[in-house]
């Protein structure tokens, strides 16, 4: 009973650097989210796919990247990191788009860029 | 612009005691609002949740109550636990437009023996 995976758990990053988190869900869900969560910002949505094929902004896109691998990945991609995207980002999925029963959030990673 | 106010930012309880998170929002079209809890460490997990037809539920040792036209909700945990220490977050959902969460910005609750 995975639920959702995340890798890495923990990265250091220069700035100017690129990175890919990875994210996998195991329960057929159809729609993937990813969020940055920041002391006293609470969680705020950066990309989500509300179906396989499908990816739009969230509240904070700038400076990153999304894949919708297929039904069960959804990657993030930092092509250039900057000081200001050191945060812990947490993948949620869940069985639709708008549907909170079964919403699933990964154990998330904490990114630093030095 | 935030649309789910969440206070206070910390709250300290003693054991046996009565935690009261409060949120405010200011989106009418928000139709469901569920609450989540954070261990440390660990992603968010779904706590309880409420529509805006109902002025109360309540889990266990959890309840929400409801206020549409004040466009307030809040947590109650009765009996509080040391093992509810967590950060808590309310949160909201427009699930008639953009079916995007939005989270208020969490309550660190610590309870002392």
């Amino acid at each position: 009973n995975a639920g959702v995976t995340q890798t890495p758990k923990f990265q250091v990053l220069k700035t100017g650097q690129s990175m890919t988190l990875q994210c996998a869900q195991d329960m057929n869900h159809n729609s993937m989210y990813w969020y940055r969560q920041d002391p006293g910002m609470g969680l705020r949505l950066i990309y989500y796919s509300a179906s396989e094929g499908t990816t739009d902004k969230g509240e904070v896109p700038n400076g990153y990247n999304v894949s919708r691998l297929n039904k069960r990945e959804f990657s993030l991609r930092l092509e250039s990191a900057a000081p200001s995207q050191t945060s812990v980002y947490f993948c949620a999925s869940s069985p639709q788009h708008g549907v909170t029963e079964g919403y699933t959030f990964g154990s998330g990673t904490r990114l630093t860029v030095v | 612009q935030q649309q789910v106010k969440q206070s206070p930012q910390s709250l300290i309880v003693q054991k046996g005691g009565i935690s009261i998170i409060n949120c405010a929002y200011e989106n009418t079209a928000f139709d469901y609002f569920p609450w989540y809890q954070q261990f440390p460490g660990k992603g968010p997990a779904l706590l309880i949740a409420i529509r805006p037809d109902v002025s109360e539920k309540k889990e266990g040792r959890f309840t929400i109550s409801f206020n549409k036209s004040a466009k307030q909700f809040s947590l109650h945990i009765m009996d509080s636990q040391p093992g509810d220490s967590a950060t808590y977050f309310c949160a909201a959902i427009d699930r008639a437009g953009s079916y995007q969460l939005t989270f208020g910005k969490g309550t660190k609750l610590s309870v002392i023996p």
